[in-house]
């Protein structure tokens, strides 16, 4: 069983809705990252929450660490958000990250 | 540009040759890892490094050396290459000394063994 679980696996949606992907971890945390895959392409990272939420255009990240639970919204998605997202965790005390299996979003025009 | 910069970008290799995936990195970044990305089966660490002259493994070491003699370089040698090593590699830095600092990746090396 993965450590970082995200859901779903896949969604395909129309554009313009509101998106959300989540991941859930097991243990305590230092960190956690939200990242972005275009198919062929690099992993761009989006963001790191330690708490709270943070927003940058049209995305949104928000973790409740008591839940051990993180969020990716996007709104008013795009084609061209269409990507694989990957959450992945560094849990406390330790260097590595665990990455969740990705979630791959398709956005219908 | 700064940035992980990871070459080459493809290569197919036969089994049992071996080669090194280089990468190099001008930000400073104490802290190096390398990721294989398998379908179905998600970013896994090989190796990781905090500093230079410091190397560790990661989930899936098997097949794979690694060296820091630099801040700047990592590189990821493949002694004898084999057909379950055909993955997608990612290398990627951060800085060390906190948490709230994020990983910056490298564009990834294809690689096909036959």
């Amino acid at each position: 069983k993965n450590e970082v679980e995200q859901s779903p696996q896949n969604l395909t949606a129309q554009e313009g809705e509101f998106i959300t992907i989540n991941c859930s971890y097991s243990v305590g945390i230092s960190a956690l990252h939200w990242l972005q895959q275009h198919p062929g392409g690099g992993i761009v990272s989006l963001f790191m929450l330690s708490s709270g939420k943070k927003k940058h255009g049209r995305l949104i990240a928000t973790i409740n660490i008591q839940e051990k639970h993180s969020s990716l919204h996007i709104t008013a998605s795009h084609p061209r958000d269409s990507a694989v997202y990957i959450c992945a965790v560094r849990y406390l005390g330790a260097q590595k990250l665990v990455f969740g299996q990705g979630t791959r979003l398709t956005i219908n025009p | 540009n700064a940035g992980v910069t990871q070459t080459p970008k493809f290569q197919v290799l036969k089994t049992g040759q071996s080669m090194t995936l280089q990468c190099a990195q001008d930000m400073n970044h104490e802290y190096m890892s390398w990721y294989r990305q398998d379908p179905g089966m998600g970013l896994r660490l090989i190796h990781y490094s905090v500093g230079a002259g410091i190397t560790d493994q990661g989930e899936v070491p098997n097949g794979y050396n690694v060296s820091r003699s630099t801040t700047e370089d990592f590189p990821l040698r493949l002694l004898s290459a084999a057909p379950s090593q055909t993955s997608v590699y990612f290398c990627a830095s951060r800085p060390t000394g906190g948490s709230n600092y994020g990983y910056t990746f490298g564009s990834g090396t294809r690689l096909t063994v036959v």
